[in-house]
Order: structure tokens, then C-alpha cells, then sequence
């Protein structure tokens, strides 16, 4: 069965772009959970989607939105790029959204912005 | 607000035991997690432990946890080249659900 897997893999942009990023969850799995990752730094919570819905929000400006579609992909749109913005951005999906739930990550989108 | 810390860098010798720790400020946190994070990977959950429990084992690993002190620690018996990984500390929070993470732990093996 295929992991969680996310594209692209790699990405360069230029301040101001605009930047989508995309995440296939495991196959019945409906939560999907977006992580921004700094070099060095443990992930910051972005967002939570269950059941297309979102269910969660982390401590990020407007500039950075979700979906997730009815086969419970989801999209991360991140406008404005800033260099800060610079960053591995990783995705998680699980069944539902129970605290002990396990987490499966994808590999990550890197995202350099010039 | 909620922290977790973690020591940047643990360096062992190959066959001995690995110990990396880890303090939390949340004292609502329900579950505690351990990851595991190899280069060009994503995160790979290890173990996880629920707070109204002090330890727990899984083979090589076992996780004790200090409630009163908000401490939490990863042993890894055996420690192989194979374990050569960045390893996480995590606890979720108790309103929503999501998880607040360490900074990391660089394990180096050396021969």
C-alpha cells in the first residue's frame, strides 16, 4: 500500500509567489494534518482537515490556506512568499483525529524561497 | 505557552545504550510521543505513551515518564548504526488535539 505522498518534492520560488502544495493521504484515512519544518527545528502545527472540514489552526498569518477534497487529498496554499517561508512542509494523515492517534508523514515538500 | 525541550546532539558507542530526554511545560498533555526522523524521511512514530502511565516498553525501546517533573526519556538498548536518526519529543495538546515538538535530538553512533 502507498504511504502518504506528497509533491513535489522540491520547489524554488521568488518572494511575493505564490506556492501549492499537494498531499495524497493513506488510502481510508480521512484527517490530514499540514508541518512546517525549519532547518533545525521540531515541526510547527499548520493546519488539520477531517471529513473536508477544517479542525485545526496553528499560530500562522492568513498568507497560508487549505482544502481537502472529497477523495481526501489536500492542497496547502501559501501566498506572498517571504524568505521565512523557506522550509520543509510535511503532511500527516490518520484515521480520524483521536489524540493517540498514529500520525504516517510523508517524505516533505521542500520549499526554498530566493 | 507550551514548550517541549530536548538536548541537540547525543553521541554513543555502538552496542551501548542510548538515552535521550526531554521536558515538557504542558501539564494537561494526554499522550507523549516519541519520532523518528532520518534524512530525505519523513516522521516515523517510535513509540507513544499516555500520561497517567510512568513507563512503557516496546523491544528495545522503553520510554519512562515523570509526571511531577514533566520529564520524559527514550531509552534504546543495543544502539545500532541502523538508529542513526534525529528523534523527536512531542506532546499533544489538550484543547485541539495538535502536537507541540522538541527541537530534536541528533543521535551519532560512533564505532
Amino acid at each position: 500500500d502507498a504511504g502518504v505522498t506528497q509533491s513535489p518534492t522540491h520547489l524554488i520560488k521568488t518572494r511575493g509567489q505564490h506556492v501549492t502544495l499537494r498531499c495524497s493521504p493513506i488510502s481510508g484515512h480521512k484527517s490530514v494534518s499540514w508541518y512546517q519544518q525549519v532547518l533545525g527545528q521540531g515541526p510547527q502545527f499548520i493546519f488539520q482537515y477531517y471529513e473536508k472540514e477544517e479542525r485545526g489552526r496553528g499560530n500562522f498569518p492568513d498568507r497560508f490556506s487549505a482544502r481537502q477534497f472529497p477523495n481526501y487529498s489536500s492542497e496547502l496554499n501559501v501566498n506572498a512568499l517571504l524568505l521565512g517561508d523557506s522550509a520543509l512542509y510535511l503532511c500527516a494523515s490518520s484515521w480520524y483525529r483521536e489524540a493517540n492517534e498514529k500520525l504516517f508523514f510523508g517524505s516533505g515538500t521542500q520549499l526554498s524561497v530566493l | 505557552g507550551e514548550d517541549v525541550e530536548q538536548s541537540l546532539f547525543l553521541s554513543v558507542r555502538e552496542g551501548d545504550s542510548s538515552v535521550i530526554n526531554c521536558t515538557y511545560t504542558d501539564s494537561s498533555s494526554t499522550y507523549l510521543y516519541w519520532y523518528k526522523q532520518e534524512p530525505g524521511a519523513g516522521l516515523q512514530l517510535l513509540t507513544y505513551i499516555f500520561s497517567n502511565m510512568d513507563m512503557k516498553q516496546d523491544q528495545r525501546l522503553t520510554v519512562l515518564l515523570n509526571k511531577k517533573d514533566k520529564h520524559l526519556s527514550l531509552r534504546i538498548a543495543d544502539t545500532q548504526t541502523g538508529d542513526s536518526a534525529i528523534y523527536f519529543c512531542a506532546e499533544s495538546a489538550a484543547s485541539n488535539y495538535q502536537l507541540i515538538w522538541g527541537a530534536g535530538t541528533k543521535l551519532i553512533i560512533k564505532p
